[in-house]
């Protein structure tokens, strides 16, 4: 069935460095990919997210890139800060079905300060 | 706008018991979601609905019901409590579909002895 994998499952950089998280997909039919963060005792936040006709995407330290050929996705954090000490999920889902979200199984990231 | 609410926030169940996890949205969302998140796995879809009076199984759907009687509340009912039960669960809504951003609440922490 369709899977998300994700890597890697725990990552810690020092605060100011950068940061890179990177999932695959197995579904070609998949045309939406979301990132959330979760931080302790809280739900998932969406924090980017990139469409199949895009190839990369960017808002501030956050950036996206997508390799349709490839199916996978990468999650880029430049500058981090201790803020950004949380889990990401990665997930991928298609347009036309409404059940299809896969989420990846996490990635719990420190940014030492 | 509260966003998305879930209640209780935390529970312990004896195995057999039963009861209902309530959630609203005040977003006027269309669809509704119930995962479950259990360690090293991410988020597993439960049940979910695309609209008032709807709704349809996801990934691990025995043991649970759910019911949309109202567009903004999604409940979620364990009819017998299970030990295999004991997850956090989260409750989500998007506007569309699963080509959208999907708002959560901050979850259920549910124990079943």
């Amino acid at each position: 069935g369709e899977n998300v994998e994700q890597h890697p499952s725990t990552l810690s950089v020092q605060e100011g460095d950068s940061a890179v998280i990177k999932c695959t997909y197995s579904d070609s039919a998949s045309n939406y990919f979301p990132w959330y963060k979760q931080e302790l005792g809280k739900g998932p936040q969406l924090i980017i997210d990139i469409r199949s006709n895009v190839g990369e995407k960017k808002d501030q330290r956050i950036a996206v890139t997508l390799n349709k050929t490839a199916k996978h996705f990468s999650l880029h954090i430049t500058e981090t800060q201790p803020e950004d000490s949380a889990v990401y999920f990665c997930a991928a889902s298609m347009y036309t079905s409404y059940d299809k979200v896969i989420f990846g199984p996490g990635t719990s990231l420190s940014v030492i300060p | 706008n509260a966003g998305v609410t879930q209640t209780p926030k935390f529970r312990v169940l004896k195995t057999g018991q039963s009861m209902t996890l309530l959630c609203a949205q005040d977003m006027n969302h269309e669809y509704m979601y119930w995962y479950r998140q259990d360690p090293g796995m991410g988020l597993r879809l439960i049940h979910y609905s695309v609209g008032e009076g709807t709704t349809a199984k996801g990934e691990v759907p025995d043991g649970y019901n759910v019911s949309r009687l109202k567009k903004q509340n999604f409940l979620l009912g364990l009819e017998s409590a299970a030990p295999s039960q004991t997850s956090v669960y989260f409750c989500a809504s998007s506007y569309t579909g699963s080509d959208q951003p999907q708002h959560f609440g901050d979850g259920t922490r549910l124990s079943i002895l």
